[in-house]
């Protein structure tokens, strides 16, 4: 049973870069096969995707946010990791990271089947 | 960019309730559409998968249909465990699309 754990500061102040980390168990980055994602959700609100990493390192990420994003990948830890840079309040949201299985027709894009429990990341001063 | 909306928004009904939540995307996704449970303080559950496919170990009251552009999650007779959040999610095109959501709860 692949299970994963975010894991970084609950606080960040505005200007800042946001950090966190996903630690992966019960299945490997490394074997391939999946995407690694990262999900937020503003309190409330609804999903939004961020991004997502292949264990070779590839990167696609949500074109809203691209600018600030940077999803890189650890195998050697079995770890993904997020940062968002310039941070303003409207990022304080639930952070989640998430597998993707791919679509076999479509490069690029698939379902999440196996999520973290999320970690709230406040934005303020 | 593929927009995916719900309806309802908002949907209050009873135990023993057949209910039924339609997605609809903004262009053809074929049947490239999941669906996800969100219960308060928890992570999004994977229900369903390429419109009609139950994921494994999700009870079979739950039952997806569609194709195209129009797409329904129906729960045969609701339980007090199904009171929750369900979201829509197309992955058709390079990118992931979440539709709104739409809150089942108690009559």
């Amino acid at each position: 049973q692949v299970q994963l754990q975010e894991s970084g500061p609950g606080l960040v102040k505005p200007s800042q870069t946001l950090s966190l980390t996903c630690t992966v168990s019960g299945g490997s980055i490394s074997s391939g096969g999946y995407y690694w994602s990262w999900i937020r959700q503003h309190p409330g609100k609804g999903l939004e995707w961020i991004g997502y990493i292949y264990y070779s390192g590839s990167t696609y990420y949500n074109p809203s946010l691209k600018s600030r994003v940077t999803i890189s990948v650890d195998t050697s830890k079995n770890q993904f990791s997020l940062k968002l840079s310039s941070v303003t309040a409207a990022d304080t949201a639930v952070y989640y990271c998430a597998r993707v299985y791919p679509n076999p027709y479509y490069y690029g894009s698939g379902y999440f089947d196996y999520w973290g429990q999320g970690t709230l990341v406040t934005v303020s001063s | 960019d593929i927009q995916m909306t719900q309806s309802p928004s908002t949907l209050s009904a009873s135990v023993g309730d057949r209910v039924t939540i339609t997605c609809r995307a903004s262009q053809s996704i074929s049947s490239w559409l999941a669906w996800y449970q969100q219960k308060p303080g928890k992570a999004p559950k994977l229900l369903i998968y390429k419109a009609s496919s139950l994921e494994s170990g999700v009870p079979s009251r739950f039952s997806g249909s569609g194709s195209g552009t129009e797409f329904t999650l129906t729960i045969s007779s609701l339980q007090p465990d199904d009171f929750a959040t369900y979201y829509c999610q197309q992955y058709n095109s390079y990118s992931f699309t979440f539709g709104p959501g739409t809150k089942v709860d108690i009559k």
